[in-house]
């Protein structure tokens, strides 16, 4: 187990231009998070994943973002025609779905090591 | 208001004293509670998590909490330099399975 892999860990592209991300969750884990953290803030949440079912997204998410997780597996999140707003680190993160009642492991969120967009 | 909350900082602690970390929240329904450690240009990591009220020890670290007061808190013990970082509390919403970050506290410990 690798951990949580994102891909490409640096983006620079120009304002107007699409970028997509990928993140590759630890394996066994059920539950895959997206998050956005600018400079001094602590990270917002964008939406989550129950296997490939999409259960929330923020109202952060807006219709120029779109995230997928099409097997249950690996998840994008692409953005569409970028502004310099979308600066940003863009964190992955997963977790496992835990048992009925117990708090062990759920909720407890692994994040990979972000994506960093720069838009110019 | 905000969900979560913590002051920013920065906090500047001597080597071997005592860190104290602060956090309050607004949902009173939130039951799970978390504290992560992000060193400057990395990803945050989980340093500890509690969900009753009371304290919970690890080692250096104690994280605190009462639910009547919605307030969380982390002691760092014999403060190294290598805790300097910034620390981000969160809290699980009720009702929904995601984590709101507070926007940390930046820690700096002096040798």
């Amino acid at each position: 187990d690798t951990g949580v892999s994102q891909d490409p860990r640096h983006k620079i592209t120009k304002r107007g231009q699409n970028v997509t991300f990928r993140c590759d969750p630890i394996s066994e884990h059920n539950r895959l998070y997206w998050y956005r953290q600018t400079l001094g803030q602590g990270p917002e949440f964008l939406t989550y994943f129950q296997n490939e079912a999409q259960l929330e997204k923020s109202r952060l998410l807006s219709d120029r973002f779109s995230a997928e997780r099409p097997k249950g597996s690996f998840s994008t999140l692409e953005i569409q025609r970028t502004e310099q707003g979308d600066s940003a680190m863009y964190l992955c993160a997963s977790s496992p779905l835990g048992t009925s009642g117990s708090h062990t492991g759920a909720n407890v969120l692994t994040f990979g090591a972000g994506s960093r967009l720069t838009v110019l | 208001q905000k969900e979560v909350e913590q002051n920013s900082g920065p906090l500047s602690v001597p080597e071997g004293a005592i860190a104290s970390l602060n956090c309050t929240y607004s949902d009173r329904g939130s039951q799970s509670f978390f504290w992560y450690r992000q060193y400057s240009g990395k990803s945050p990591e989980l340093i500890m998590s509690i969900y009753s009220n009371g304290d919970k020890e690890d080692g250096r670290f104690t994280a605190q909490l009462n639910k009547a007061s919605q307030y969380v808190s982390l002691l760092i013990r014999d403060s190294q330099p290598s805790d300097s970082a910034t620390y981000l509390c969160a809290a699980l919403i009720q009702g929904a399975q995601k984590l709101v970050f507070g926007q940390g506290t930046r820690l700096t410990i002096n040798p």
